[in-house]
């Protein structure tokens, strides 16, 4: 089965705090995804990479970074964590590029930002 | 904008009868669309999908249909069942779209015993 595993399932942060999401899949997938859950507005897409060292901007990026040295291992950081920025991450991967290419989720993280 | 639109936030229906989950969308690139279910305090997991080439896809109990000149697409399970409580959210690609997929809001489905 594969596994995208989330780093931490529950955070508490101070506004103007860095932080790390940091999330692994054991599948040699090529895609890696970062997503936010919020109530009335689904999922909205990050960022996402489909190499090593690649990334691009999806929906919405403002205020987050991510990084992606290795291959099974995509990070979400967020520079200054805001008030509005408090919501639940998740982050997916796939095989394939294009319709067909099944996300397979991690169990998501609930980030604070007091 | 809002390119996938699940209108409903909630549905309630009784234990064995049919759950009719609705979506729409507004681009007509979109050619593959998928719906996932997702458990509080888990990640979402992949129920069904259908490529735009057909209008019904069925997998058991679940059953997508896609009419592609309205732009709509339903889930229909039958019967339902208690453990089919969840969020549904639908979700679309589009060609060339370099598997991005664009989700709707979801929608919260209970069944009750």
């Amino acid at each position: 089965d594969v596994k995208v595993t989330q780093s931490s399932r529950y955070l508490v942060k101070r506004t103007g705090e860095k932080v790390f999401l940091e999330c692994v899949q054991d599948m040699d997938h090529e895609n890696m995804f970062w997503y936010r859950q919020d109530p009335g507005l689904g999922l909205r897409l990050i960022y996402f990479s489909y190499d090593v060292k690649m990334k691009e901007k999806g929906d919405i990026p403002e205020g987050y970074s991510v990084s992606r040295e290795k291959k099974e291992r995509f990070s979400l950081i967020l520079e200054s964590a805001s008030t509005n920025q408090t919501s639940m991450y998740l982050c997916a991967s796939s095989q394939v590029a294009g319709p067909g290419g099944e996300l397979f989720f991690g169990e998501g993280s609930r980030l604070t930002v007091l | 904008d809002q390119q996938v639109k699940q209108n409903s936030p909630s549905l309630s229906v009784q234990e064995g009868r049919i759950s009719i989950l609705n979506c729409d969308y507004t681009n007509s690139m979109f050619d593959y669309f998928l719906w996932y279910k997702k458990y509080p305090a888990e990640g979402p997991t992949f129920l069904i999908s259908i490529s735009s080439i057909k209008d019904k896809n069925e997998d058991g109990r679940f059953t997508v249909f896609l009419n592609k000149s309205a732009k709509h697409l339903s889930l229909h399970i039958v019967p339902s069942q208690p453990g089919d409580s969840a969020v549904y959210f639908c979700a679309a690609s589009a060609q060339g779209n370099t598997g991005k997929l664009i989700f709707g809001q979801g929608t919260t489905l209970q069944v009750k015993p």
